[in-house]
């Protein structure tokens, strides 16, 4: 595809479940971002991958959050026992080199909503 | 802590008019500053950025000003169109790593443009 695809759209789960979200970051898109972004604010980085690696996963909350990236491309977060503070849109971006400077291309976001 | 600290957060402006978003930043060791537009239910998408060396850098009706001494840096749309209404953030990168592209976003403002 031409750009960054996240799936789902939308998740609704329950209070203490496990969620899945995927992100697809343009072909040769060797840096991968996770953000999270809550209803009114900005976008809050959560994790960076360079390659297969998690060159940066300082944001991560708490340990309920983790992502992997096995092959360098396909990227997902997952989150174990969801709370209703994890409701939020979840972002991944994708850029060309890691360097700063180098444009972030955004996804759609997946909407997560925990009941 | 907020690293960007973004100001108004909303505004409304007239078609044709000038619409102005400020941002605030304390460390010096910035050196890339990006704006992003975001519509509703999309992801943030570039706009305009701006490396420190320079004070303005302009792109169509869109104008970065960027102050170093006051460590500020502004958002310039002239002729603001109804189209441009979104929300608009500023960002810097993260530095967390010499170079790193990670990057904290303002909370974002609300631009309404009336016909």
């Amino acid at each position: 595809g031409a750009g960054v695809s996240q799936t789902p759209s939308n998740k609704v789960t329950e209070k203490g479940k496990y969620v899945e979200l995927r992100c697809d970051p343009i072909s040769g898109h060797t840096a991968l971002y996770w953000y999270r972004q809550s209803l009114g604010q900005g976008p809050e980085f959560l994790i960076y991958f360079q390659g297969t690696g998690a060159a940066d996963d300082s944001g991560l909350p708490n340990d309920r959050f983790f992502a992997v990236r096995p092959e360098g491309s396909v990227s997902t977060l997952k989150i174990q026992r969801t709370e209703r503070g994890d409701s939020a849109v979840y972002l991944c971006a994708s850029s060309q080199s890691p360097t700063s400077g180098h444009t972030q291309y955004f996804g759609p976001g997946t909407r997560l909503t925990v009941l | 802590q907020q690293q960007v600290k973004q100001s108004p957060q909303s505004l409304i402006v007239q078609k044709g008019g000038i619409s102005i978003i400020n941002c605030a930043y304390e460390n010096t060791a910035f050196d890339y500053f990006p704006w992003y537009q975001q519509f509703p239910g999309k992801g943030p998408a570039l706009l305009i950025a701006i490396r420190p060396d320079v004070s303005e850098k302009k792109e169509g009706r869109f104008t970065i000003s960027f102050n170093k001494s006051a460590k500020q840096f502004s958002l310039h749309i002239m002729d603001s169109q109804p189209g441009d209404s979104a929300t608009y953030f500023c960002a810097a990168p993260t530095n967390r790593a010499p170079g790193a592209n990670n990057l904290f976003f303002g909370t974002g403002t609300r631009l309404t443009v009336i016909p």
